[in-house]
């Protein structure tokens, strides 16, 4: 069965830095979507992806955040310059319509 | 707004009890609704959905009703085991390509 993968699995960077969290979507999927989840949170919708376009945002996403799909396969989240408060579980997750298929998730930690 | 409010954890059962994890919503229209769920160290994994008023989504002995008269989404399982250990999340969306809002998880420990 197609999975959503990503890279890498733990990020650890310092406070200030750029970051780019990889994912490979599910092939035949249209909408990527990129979630959050601190440590012992709920979790957070981030941003969604449709048509090469950002289609739907959420307050978290603010200028420091953009995500991009260079290729045919990859979906990226960079993070311009990280803060203490971005460590989290960050999730990728892909749909054709309404079954949403996530990734394992990237623990970023900002040190 | 959108929102999901799950019952608070954590919950602890023997093996072979019965299991509810209430979830209630607010939403605008009429959202479709889901369970996933989290085992440890790992992502979250769809574990069922309803999009319409009276579905019962069922998988693994889980099953949930969508009940819009009381704008639930109840989890229920007949007899839990060991391997149900896991972080429960109702999520909702209203629409396909939009964003899920997830309730704030509720973790449940099954003893032996």
């Amino acid at each position: 069965e197609p999975e959503v993968t990503q890279t890498p699995s733990h990020q650890v960077t310092q406070m200030g830095q750029e970051v780019i969290l990889r994912c490979v979507p599910i092939s035949n999927h249209l909408y990527f979507y990129w979630y959050r989840q601190i440590l012992g949170q709920k979790v957070e919708f981030l941003v969604s992806f449709y048509n090469n376009e950002i289609s739907e945002k959420s307050e978290i996403f603010d200028d420091q955040f953009s995500v991009e799909r260079p290729d045919g396969s990859n979906f990226t989240l960079k993070i311009r310059s990280t803060k203490l408060e971005d460590s989290a579980m960050y999730f990728c997750a892909s749909s054709e319509f309404d079954n949403r298929s996530f990734g394992p998730g990237t623990r970023l930690t900002v040190t | 707004g959108n929102s999901v409010t799950q019952m608070e954890g954590p919950v602890t059962l023997s093996e072979e009890a019965f299991l509810t994890i209430n979830c209630t919503y607010t939403a605008t229209g009429y959202p479709s609704l889901f369970w996933y769920v989290q085992y440890p160290g790992e992502g979250l994994q769809l574990l069922l959905k309803a999009t319409k008023a009276d579905d019962k989504g069922s998988n693994k002995g889980f099953e949930a009703t969508y009940r819009k008269e009381t704008t639930s989404f109840h989890l229920e399982k007949g007899s839990v085991q060991v391997s149900d250990s896991a972080v429960y999340f109702c999520a909702l969306s209203v629409d396909s390509g939009y964003a899920l809002n997830f309730g704030k998880g509720t973790s449940l420990l099954v003893t032996p």
